[in-house]
């Protein structure tokens, strides 16, 4: 069975530049989580799908991060005029989000941003 | 808000070792716990969780951790480590209910297993 999938693996940009990163969720699963891994941290929240409410973007770190998502499958993750300190990992989740359970979440390979 | 600490960046073994990883957490409602293990070159996958219920968790290969309110703890343990446990441990919170998703990580810690 497919698990979630990212493009491109690796991505090297350079300052200024838009980049669009994308994700596909594990078929069937309702939420879709986007996080951010810097260099010698941990994971950072950017931002939540969850079924057809508004997404939780409280995570994003400036305006010139943004996410869409087609219904319950495709994710992409824009940002605009890169800078040198949005070079990180960036990793996507989905989750069945079973009502009233406790779902886990599944991740991807990540997408390996460096913005020169 | 949450916080999540792991307490050691790196931490060394030898096989056949107790293996004990350390998280702290602070939380403003009662959280769900969660520790993720990374395999070189592989994404991030479960390990075990805490959402309610017993506070001694048992996970896949082996693991275990027990949350502790008293000492907003969930350290994680390995009576015997193996080589092939070798990997990044990241603990995490997440408030439950409908932020359920939105996890709250700690840094990680690097686990190396000697021969």
């Amino acid at each position: 069975g497919a698990g979630v999938s990212q493009s491109p693996s690796n991505k090297v940009t350079e300052k200024g530049k838009d980049v669009e990163l994308r994700c596909d969720p594990i078929s069937g699963h309702t939420a879709l989580y986007w996080y951010r891994q810097r260099l010698g941290q941990g994971l950072e929240f950017l931002i939540y799908f969850q079924g057809n409410s508004a997404p939780d973007k409280s995570g994003l770190p400036s305006d010139r991060f943004s996410a869409e998502r087609t219904g319950e499958s495709v994710s992409t993750l824009t940002i605009q005029r890169t800078q040198q300190e949005d070079s990180a990992v960036y990793l996507c989740a989905s989750s069945p989000l079973r009502t009233g359970g406790t779902d886990t979440q599944y991740f991807g390979p990540g997408t390996r941003l460096t913005v020169l | 808000a949450q916080s999540v600490t792991q307490l050691g960046s790196h931490v060394s073994v030898s096989e056949g070792a107790l293996v004990l990883l350390r998280c702290n957490y602070s939380s403003s409602v009662p959280p769900y716990l969660f520790w993720y293990v990374q395999y070189p070159n592989q994404g991030l996958q479960l390990l075990l969780k805490y959402t309610t219920g017993a506070t001694l968790v048992k996970g896949i290969n082996g693991f275990e951790a027990e949350f502790k309110k008293s000492e907003t703890s969930f350290h994680l343990t390995k009576p015997s480590a193996h080589m092939s446990d070798a990997a990044e441990y990241f603990c995490a919170v997440s408030p439950g209910g409908t932020s359920y998703g939105k996890l709250t990580f700690g840094q990680g810690t690097i686990l190396t297993v000697h021969p």
